[in-house]
């Protein structure tokens, strides 16, 4: 009974392919969100959605572009992937903004 | 914007041993949480503590909201214990989590 789930959980490709990550979340929740986990671990937001409007950007590359088609549901396709994009992908939920936040598995992108 | 410190950044424990974590962050904010990533990459939340002393199980959290700072009680640790310990704020509109750089515990058996 997952609460917020991911797929694929790894995804190994090339550079230049086109790739996307699908989230869900069963929790009834408004708000979704894309982190990025870095080599050294360091985590940060890339996107927010509430109610399938996009909220927050953070300077994100515009080869990156989520889509939210229904609050729950946000998926996030990259295209022209590069070296640079292999991290590991967490997709978040939460009730409104600023309640508590709960992560997917997350997805480990690795570009070769 | 605002920064989240952590420290230590790396702790080693025999099990049984207590450990306290500590989370300091430069601005007010409007929610804290404290989340366990465990070995196998997955982050576990563990408390949402924007003020006040929270307690589940073996772990408790307390944060000082008027002071800038959070921190979390691990008491009689386990090995499955073991992983990064990550405490995010968020602090304006639209529910973004900063995050701190974690702190990584390994406790031996």
């Amino acid at each position: 009974d997952t609460a917020v789930s991911q797929t694929p959980k790894y995804l190994v490709t090339q550079m230049g392919n086109d790739k996307s990550i699908k989230c869900e979340q069963n929790l009834g929740h408004d708000t979704m969100y894309w982190y990025k986990q870095d080599s050294k671990k360091f985590l940060k937001i890339m996107f927010s959605y509430n109610n399938k409007e996009l909220i927050i950007n953070e300077t994100v590359p515009n080869r990156f572009s989520p889509k939210s088609p229904d609050k729950a549901h946000l998926n996030l396709h990259i295209n022209s992937l590069e070296l640079g994009d292999s991290a590991v992908y967490f997709c978040a939920s939460s009730q409104v903004e600023a309640y508590e936040q709960y992560f997917g598995p997350g997805t480990r992108l690795t570009v070769t | 914007g605002i920064q989240v410190e952590q420290s230590p950044p790396d702790l080693i424990l025999q099990e049984g041993a207590n450990s306290t974590l500590r989370c300091n962050f430069s601005d007010s904010v409007n929610n804290l949480q404290w989340f366990h990533q465990n070995p196998w990459g997955q982050l576990i939340n563990l408390f949402y503590i924007p003020s006040g002393t929270k307690q589940n199980g073996r772990l408790s959290a307390t944060t000082v909201a008027t002071e800038r700072y959070s921190l979390l009680y691990i008491s009689s640790s386990q090995t499955t214990d073991s992983g990064v310990y990550f405490c995010a704020v968020n602090y304006n509109q639209g529910g973004k989590l900063i995050f701190g750089q974690g702190t990584e515990l390994s406790v031996k058996p």
